[in-house]
């Protein structure tokens, strides 16, 4: 079965940087899309950046566009997203998610992993 | 960017009502419209893709229609499971955006 898990989530103080890790089981890691979503407390979803199979097409919501950057290793079937410049309004739940049903453009997610709290705050 | 707006934000109902939750694009979006449906601290679920496929396993109480513009979330008969909330989701462009959310309570 499908498995997506999150890690290396944390407090971290605004101005600073993490990396955030998921690991892919259960299916072909590297011919999918997979994606970054987040949730602040309390709030709905917003999705994050998208990368493509091969890892040579990525895509970031303008929130986040050259703070953070998406990569993959699919040796390792790992996604990663590198957070930098970070702020208060990044606090959120951070969720993986496997693409799925793609349209030209986008997808629908239909796997998610079971998330990695990242906290904003000095 | 895509504007997605759900409706209502809350909605009470009782076990074994037929409920509808409404999604409306500010843009055309075709049929590339998914809904999902999250309960507190768990990760969301996918029901529906491409506006009316049913996802493998969802059962066939759940429902969507509509393109273009405005689609549906028709639960046909709610179960005591259903009481979550439950976003819908365009992938027409990378933007990926989400309804803002429906929160279905028990009345």
């Amino acid at each position: 079965q499908v498995q997506l898990v999150e890690s290396g989530g944390g407090v971290v103080q605004p101005g600073g940087s993490l990396r955030l890790s998921c690991a892919a089981s259960g299916f072909t890691f590297s011919i999918y899309g997979i994606h970054w979503v987040r949730q602040a407390p309390g709030k709905g979803l917003e999705w994050v950046a998208l990368i493509r199979y091969d890892g040579n097409n990525k895509y970031y919501a303008d929130s986040v566009k050259g703070r953070f950057t998406i990569s993959r290793d699919n040796s390792k079937n790992t996604l990663y997203l590198q957070m930098n410049s970070l702020r208060a309004e990044d606090t959120a739940v951070y969720y993986c998610a496997k693409g799925c049903c793609s349209s030209f453009s986008g997808d629908a997610f239909d796997s998610w992993g079971q998330g990695t709290m990242v906290s904003v705050s000095s | 960017d895509i504007q997605m707006t759900q409706s209502p934000s809350t909605l009470s109902a009782s076990v074994g009502d037929r409920v509808t939750i409404t999604c409306r694009a500010s843009q055309s979006i075709s049929s590339w419209l998914a809904w999902y449906q999250q309960k507190p601290g768990k990760a969301p679920k996918l029901l529906i893709y491409k506006a009316s496929s049913l996802e493998s396993g969802v059962p066939s109480r759940f429902s969507g229609s509509g393109s273009g513009t405005e689609f549906t979330l028709t639960i046909s008969s709610l179960q005591p499971d259903d009481f979550a909330t439950y976003y819908c989701q365009q992938y027409n462009d990378f933007s990926h955006t989400f309804g803002q959310g429906t929160k279905l309570e028990i009345k």
